[in-house]
């Protein structure tokens, strides 16, 4: 099965400072890659999806952005943070067991970010 | 993309059966129903799966209608362990370029 590390786990920063939030995967290669934001611990909102190297989908628009600068390394960014960015960041990766099937996410630890 | 419908909250005694619902009313045929679920400070974690028929694992069983339009997450003996958000979720039968959505999910709590 894969392993995903996230790091950093907790991180503090003032409005208006950048953003860098790094996902890495073990045990899989060419994984489809996830960001998700949580606030108030509910409910998941899709950020950024990739399915390779450069390739990044992005579903809602704002001011993070995402990059994949290697085939299992997916990096969440922002150029200056909102209050609004405040919450709870997950990286995931998709696991397809077998040929054809449909697979399962595996998500990191988390990122929370607190925008003060 | 299809949509999937949870109750907001549902409540279970320990060692008893919880039945976690959910709708999918506009499932397409090349849809797979997922569960996750999420312990608190925690990310999600996969329960289990299906597509048309009842599926058993270690974690739990799922029970989908026949017309597919609904199923049922069923935790045959409720611990405290199993209090947790539930997300049902759909995932097209495909191996790269799916995006997965989440709704906000069903916030179980089990009481001793």
């Amino acid at each position: 099965s894969q392993t995903i590390h996230q790091w950093p786990a907790t991180l503090v920063q003032p409005v208006g400072s950048p953003l860098s939030l790094e996902c890495t995967v073990e045990g899989t290669s060419n994984p489809n890659l996830y960001w998700y934001r949580q606030a108030a611990g509910r409910g998941l909102q899709l950020l950024f999806y990739s399915v390779g190297i450069g390739q990044i989908s992005s579903e809602v628009p704002q001011n993070l952005s995402a990059s994949r600068p290697q085939d299992r390394q997916f990096i969440l960014s922002s150029k200056k943070l909102l209050l609004s960015d405040s919450g709870f960041y997950l990286c995931a990766s998709l696991f397809v067991r077998l040929a054809g099937g449909t697979g399962e996410l595996f998500f990191g630890e988390g990122s929370r970010l607190t925008v003060l | 993309d299809a949509k999937t419908t949870q109750p907001n909250s549902m409540e279970s005694n320990e060692e008893e059966p919880v039945h976690l619902p959910c709708n999918h009313s506009t499932i397409s045929g090349t849809d797979y129903i997922h569960w996750y679920r999420q312990l608190p400070s925690q990310g999600p974690e996969y329960v289990i799966h299906g597509l048309t028929s009842n599926v058993n694992n270690r974690m739990a069983s799922l029970a989908i209608a026949e017309d597919r339009k609904s199923s049922t997450l069923i935790l045959h003996r409720a611990t405290l362990r199993d209090a947790a958000v539930y997300y049902c979720i759909l995932r097209m039968r495909e191996t790269s370029g799916s995006r997965l959505t989440f709704g906000e999910g069903t916030q179980l709590t089990v009481n001793p």
